[in-house]
């Protein structure tokens, strides 16, 4: 099965600064990269998604990139906002499968 | 989101009892999943449905069981709670996007805190 692994587990930042968060895959199949945020006592929403014949995705503030060769995909947050606070998580799978498998998580703290 | 709902959003129970919870979703999916999540451990997936005739055991399907009544409703029972089945467990649904080109994004209810005594 598929092994997941985010790094850092938890990241404390200035507000303005950029923070990256990045998730280590094993499944040399999965072809679908999205990152989910989970803000404190809510349900994870999905914020940005990749497949994998694209390298890079950008939406405003945020923007993912992917290195299919080094399986590993990470989360760019620019301009960090205390409402970025919350956490993380990536959830690589083969889109066909439909069955995610979440990392563990990052926990983003942005202090004023 | 409104459109996949959770009943009922905290519970207490105690060891040994039999507790089920429900999910019921308005989005027309067929897909609908059951999650816990614990501290430090992310999500894992205990059993997902892709219709009502298929269900399959997620990772951590031990204790726990699940019917899909209906497309609309999937509901997962812990026939004998015990305290490390203490957790918040979350449903989600998923829309088959593949067809379009889209991707699959999965959409969350707001979460059952179960705390098992």
């Amino acid at each position: 099965g598929e092994n997941v692994e985010q790094h850092p587990s938890t990241l404390s930042v200035q507000e303005g600064d950029s923070a990256v968060i990045k998730c280590t895959y094993s499944d040399s199949a999965s072809n679908y990269f999205p990152w989910y945020k989970q803000e404190l006592g809510k349900r994870p929403q999905l914020i940005i998604d990749i497949r994998s014949n694209v390298g890079e995705k950008k939406d405003q503030r945020i923007a993912v990139t992917l290195n299919k060769t080094a399986k590993h995909f990470s989360l760019h947050i620019t301009e960090t906002q205390p409402e970025d606070s919350a956490v993380y998580f990536c959830a690589p799978s083969r889109g066909g499968f439909q069955k995610l498998v979440f990392g563990t998580g990052t926990r983003l703290l942005v202090s004023p | 989101d409104a459109d996949v709902t959770q009943t009922p959003r905290n519970r207490i129970t105690k060891t040994g009892k039999r507790i089920m919870l429900e999910c019921s979703q308005t989005k027309g999916h067929d897909r609908m999943y059951w999650y816990r999540q614990d501290p430090g451990l992310g999500l894992r997936l205990i059993y997902y449905s892709f219709d009502v005739k298929d269900i399959n055991k997620g990772e951590i399907s031990d204790g726990y069981s699940v019917s899909r009544q209906a497309q609309a409703k999937f509901s997962l029972s812990l026939e004998s709670a015990i305290p490390n089945q203490t957790a918040l467990y979350f449903c989600a649904t998923l829309e088959d996007r593949a067809r379009s080109g889209s991707n699959n994004e999965q959409f969350f209810g707001p979460g059952t805190r179960l705390t098992v005594l």
